[in-house]
């Protein structure tokens, strides 16, 4: 069973404009919760991430929601720059962040110029 | 800084035979995972040190799998014998959580080495 879906696996954006990508998750347990940006023949890079404690996190041009009730998050990213066209991983933990991450499937997103 | 490096890259290998995957984790961080990424998935954790003691290895085949962390810093995983659904990327990474002083979640963050791109034919 998935614990951890992002249900788009891919995302078309113009240049400038706001990307928005999508998480869910079905364990109670996670507190802590990450995304992560991957360009081909690379690991994942930690973009940013968030305690179940809050219910928003900035940095920069990156902004994470969480809406625990809906086991929802989501990252922001504005505006899009031609750079940011990756595959970006949704994951949960629990422990803090201490465990072993649950990732999503990806979304790959494209920014148009 | 250095990052989490990993060797080899690249290897091709045919069923039933071995191979061990090697990962040097960030200086001074004291967990280290080992995730398995198959093409079109996310990363999934195949076992989780922290030092030289194992905290999670319930997602590991142990039949054919097997890892280790010697001396808390280096680690090796190895496959045998390979079969064709090994074929993936194996993903190292490491995190200050466990470390003395590190116990903020913001310590707790994985870095990740490029992988290893395993095929099995």
């Amino acid at each position: 069973d998935q614990q951890v879906k992002q249900n788009s696996p891919s995302l078309s954006v113009q240049e400038g404009r706001i990307s928005i990508l999508n998480c869910d998750y079905t364990n109670s347990m996670f507190d802590y919760f990450l995304w992560y940006k991957k360009y081909p023949a690379e690991g994942p890079t930690f973009l940013i991430s968030i305690s179940s404690i809050k219910d928003k996190n900035e940095d920069g041009r990156f902004t994470v929601f969480l809406n625990k009730s809906a086991k929802h998050l989501s990252l922001h990213i504005v505006p899009s720059q031609p750079g940011d066209s990756a595959v970006y991983f949704c994951a949960a933990g629990s422990g803090g962040g201490a465990d072993g991450l649950t990732f999503g499937k990806g979304t790959h997103l494209i920014i148009q110029p | 800084e250095a990052g989490v490096a990993q060797s080899p890259r690249y290897k091709i290998i045919e069923k039933r035979q071995s191979v061990a995957f090697w990962c040097n984790p960030i200086s001074g961080h004291a967990t280290l995972y080992w995730y398995q990424q198959i093409l079109g998935q996310g990363p999934k954790l195949l076992i989780q040190f922290q030092n030289n003691g194992v905290v999670d290895d319930s997602q590991l085949p142990k039949d054919r799998f097997s890892a280790e962390r010697l001396k808390g810093v280096d680690s090796t995983l190895k496959i045998q014998p390979a079969k064709l659904e090994d074929s993936a990327v194996y993903l190292c990474a490491s995190s200050l959580a466990g470390t003395s002083g590190g116990g903020s979640p913001s310590h707790n963050e994985q870095f990740f080495g490029p992988g290893t791109r395993l095929t099995v034919l």
